[in-house]
């Protein structure tokens, strides 16, 4: 049960697009379409911004979008704003039946 | 409105044990699975355990496995979690956290969490 690797940060002007990754392996994110991503802005909890891969819930911008490919996810924000900055973690169900997050990452709007 | 208040954080000795609780509110508790994720100071997010709706099933990480127990009552809105045996990396703040819909689904209502401190 080995956290999913993501990188330490990105960072990118507003009206831009990041991109982070998430990487797991054939245990979690390449055996279930079960990803899922959150947004920690500090001191406050998470908040589910993508789950199965590239759904959306009811309140999130459509700026937010995912995918996967193998055993690799991925996290878009497109138009990027000030209020996006936060740390982002992804999470994979696993073949053990528990869920893995990942290391995070902390998106920093230049 | 959805809502998830937990309890029952406090500073322990190494070796002791606690029982957290979680208040659900606001969504058809025993609908769900049920969730506990902590983060420890300064740390990333940390899965621990999960519950299916109808306390058949729990899951453990590796990390708390044979340490911890999860329980819930849908009679009375509430998830616990029991854990012996504390060391100091278990440390953290302790979310409640509920199913999006199945076990594999993500996590959509968090709490606000209660802080663990395991001290020598």
């Amino acid at each position: 049960q080995s956290a999913l690797t993501q990188p330490p940060s990105v960072s990118g002007s507003p009206g831009q697009s990041v991109t982070i990754s998430c990487t797991g392996t054939s245990s979690d994110v390449g055996s279930y379409n079960r990803v899922s991503w959150y947004q920690q802005p500090p001191g406050t909890a998470p908040k589910l911004m993508i789950h199965e891969v590239s759904n959306r819930p009811s309140g999130v911008p459509d700026r937010f979008s995912g995918s996967k490919s193998g055993n690799t996810a991925s996290l878009t924000i497109s138009g990027l704003q000030a209020e996006d900055e936060a740390d982002y973690y992804c999470s994979s169900y696993t073949t053990s039946g528990t869920h893995v997050f990942g290391t995070g990452t902390r998106v920093t709007v230049l | 409105e959805v809502q998830l208040v937990e309890s029952g954080g406090v500073v322990v000795q190494t070796g002791g044990s606690l029982r957290l609780s979680c208040a659900a509110s606001g969504f058809t508790f025993e609908d769900y699975p049920m969730h506990w994720v902590r983060q420890p100071p300064g740390k990333g997010l940390e899965y621990v355990s999960l519950i299916t709706w109808d306390s058949r099933n729990t899951y453990y990480a590796d990390s708390v496995k044979g340490r911890f127990t999860i329980s819930r009552d849908n009679g009375k809105n509430s998830l616990y979690l029991q854990m012996d045996s504390l060391r100091s990396d278990d440390t953290g703040l302790y979310y409640c956290v509920k199913g999006y819909s199945g076990v594999d689904s993500g996590m959509d209502v968090w709490g606000h969490g209660t802080t663990v401190t395991v001290s020598s």
